[in-house]
C-alpha cells in the first residue's frame, strides 16, 4: 500500500533564504507526483505536476524534482517570502488514486 | 473564468440532520472527487466519480452519499450515520482519473452544533 510522508511537519526560515520540503513514497510505481499550496482555511492550488516520466518540474522561484527509484520528491523555493507562507502538500497518482501526504507548515520571518 | 465552485463556505448540522455540500466545475472535467481533511492528517478520500452517472467508494465513504446527475455538479450529502461529520470537505476534478492535474475548490467547513 502506497504511503507518503512529509518531513519536517513544521519549518521557520528567516525571508530570503533558500529551501526544500521533501516528500518521500514507499511504491515508486506512480503516474505522477503533484504539489499543492493550501493557505488556512482555504481549498488547494497546484503548484506543479511531475509526470512520471520527468525528473523536474519549474515554475518561477519553485522547482520540483522527483526520484522514482529512491521515492523522493523534492520542492525547492529559491528567495523565500513572507507570502510563501502556507502549508505544502504532495501527493503522489498511483493505480489512479491520490495519495497524499500529511504536508509541510512552511513560515517565512520577515 | 474556469474553476471549482463550493457552497457553502461554512456549515453547521445538528445531530441527526443530512447535509448536503455542493460542488460545481465549469472545467469540463469527466473525474470528480471529494476528500475530506482533519488536523494534522493527509486528506482522505470519500467518493470519486469518473463520469455522468457513476461513482464509486473511496476509503471512508461510510456515513456519506453522492450523486453525479451532471457533469458538472458532484453534490456530497452527509448522512446522520456519519458519527464524526466536523471537518473540512475538499472538492476537486480532473480531466480524466489518470495522470492528469487535479484542481480543488475553496473548501466547506462543516462543524455538529
Amino acid at each position: 500500500k502506497q504511503e507518503v510522508t512529509q518531513i519536517p511537519a513544521a519549518l521557520s526560515v528567516p525571508e530570503g533564504e533558500n529551501l526544500v520540503l521533501n516528500c518521500s513514497f514507499t511504491d515508486s510505481a506512480i503516474y505522477n507526483l503533484q504539489w499543492f499550496r493550501q493557505d488556512p482555511g482555504k481549498g488547494l492550488t497546484s503548484l506543479l505536476l511531475i509526470q512520471s516520466s520527468q525528473r523536474e518540474q519549474t515554475s518561477g522561484r519553485l522547482n520540483a524534482s522527483l526520484d522514482k527509484s529512491s521515492g523522493r520528491s523534492t520542492l525547492y523555493i529559491a528567495a523565500s517570502q513572507p507570502g510563501d507562507s502556507a502549508t505544502y502538500l504532495c501527493a503522489v497518482v498511483g493505480n489512479y488514486q491520490l495519495i497524499w501526504g500529511a504536508g509541510t507548515k512552511l513560515i517565512i520571518k520577515p | 473564468d474556469g474553476g471549482i465552485t463550493q457552497s457553502p463556505k461554512y456549515l453547521f448540522r445538528k445531530e441527526g440532520q443530512n447535509v448536503t455540500l455542493s460542488c460545481e466545475q465549469n472545467l469540463n472535467h469527466d473525474a470528480m472527487y471529494w476528500y475530506r481533511q482533519d488536523p494534522g492528517q493527509g486528506l482522505r478520500l470519500i467518493y470519486y466519480s469518473q463520469i455522468v452517472n457513476d461513482f464509486q467508494k473511496g476509503d471512508i465513504a461510510e456515513g456519506y452519499s453522492v450523486s453525479r446527475e451532471k457533469k458538472e455538479s458532484f453534490p456530497l450529502t452527509v448522512t446522520s450515520a456519519q458519527k464524526n461529520p466536523t471537518a473540512f470537505y475538499l472538492c476537486a476534478s480532473s480531466r480524466d482519473r489518470g495522470n492528469t492535474e487535479a484542481f480543488f475548490g475553496q473548501g466547506t467547513r462543516l462543524t455538529v452544533v
